[in-house]
């Protein structure tokens, strides 16, 4: 399979702990981006790296999030100190150039 | 700020019947996605439309873009039960010297093709 990969799918943690997700695009894609949906909703746009350099943050991404792209391959999404509004399907694409993002499986997170 | 509005946001219909659903936005954008999911699923990319008057057609379903109006539909030809799915369109906001990669979505239109 040559589609973007998520990891986990599912992820239930208490509130308070930190989580990590991991997402891994197409491989010859250079652009990520890390959308997250709540249920009912379309995408809302957090993040977006070409290659390596993390390029726009939205203003939904406060500072207790944070991603990295660190070989301009794979890339995390941390959330520390979750809250129980943070739950909600998070979402990795990815692209080559221009030419229309893919989306993989999503990570849903529970916050109990 | 970019905002993206679908109309309907949930349509039940009949197989065999045609119907559009519309999705404006706010300010300049260069190009509009469609995207569809299935329940529990994630998006599945259908039409990337990049400049005025572009039309693209895949099977029963075809997508247009007028920039002059910031309007883009998506058109159901002869509606078959497996069209069934919720349809985001998405826009990308420009500004001067380029493009912002993050897409706008639309909340989504709810679609149910009744036998």
């Amino acid at each position: 399979d040559t589609g973007v990969s998520q990891d986990p799918r599912h992820k239930i943690t208490k509130r308070g702990q930190n989580v990590t997700f991991r997402c891994d695009p197409i491989s010859e894609h250079n652009r990520l981006y890390w959308y997250r949906q709540t249920l009912g909703q379309g995408p809302e746009f957090l993040t977006y790296f070409q290659n390596e350099a993390q390029l726009e943050k939205s203003r939904l991404l406060s500072d207790r999030f944070s991603a990295e792209r660190p070989k301009g391959s794979f890339s995390t999404l941390e959330i520390q100190r979750t809250e129980q509004g943070d739950s909600a399907m998070y979402l990795c694409a990815s692209s080559l150039v221009e030419n229309g993002q893919y989306f993989g499986p999503g990570t849903r997170l529970t916050v109990t | 700020e970019l905002k993206v509005e679908q109309n309907p946001l949930f349509l039940s219909m009949q197989e065999g019947k045609n119907y559009t659903i519309y999705c404006n936005y706010s300010t300049t954008s260069d190009r509009l996605y469609w995207y569809r999911q299935d329940p529990g699923k994630s998006l599945e990319s259908l039409f990337v439309l990049l400049s005025n008057g572009a039309v693209k057609q895949e099977g029963r379903l075809m997508a247009s873009l007028d920039t002059k109006a910031r309007l883009s539909t998506l058109h159901i030809t002869a509606a078959v039960h497996d069209l069934s799915a919720t349809y985001f369109c998405a826009a990308r906001l420009m500004y001067s010297g380029g493009g912002a990669d993050g897409l706008t979505f639309g909340k989504g239109t709810h679609l149910i093709i009744q036998p």
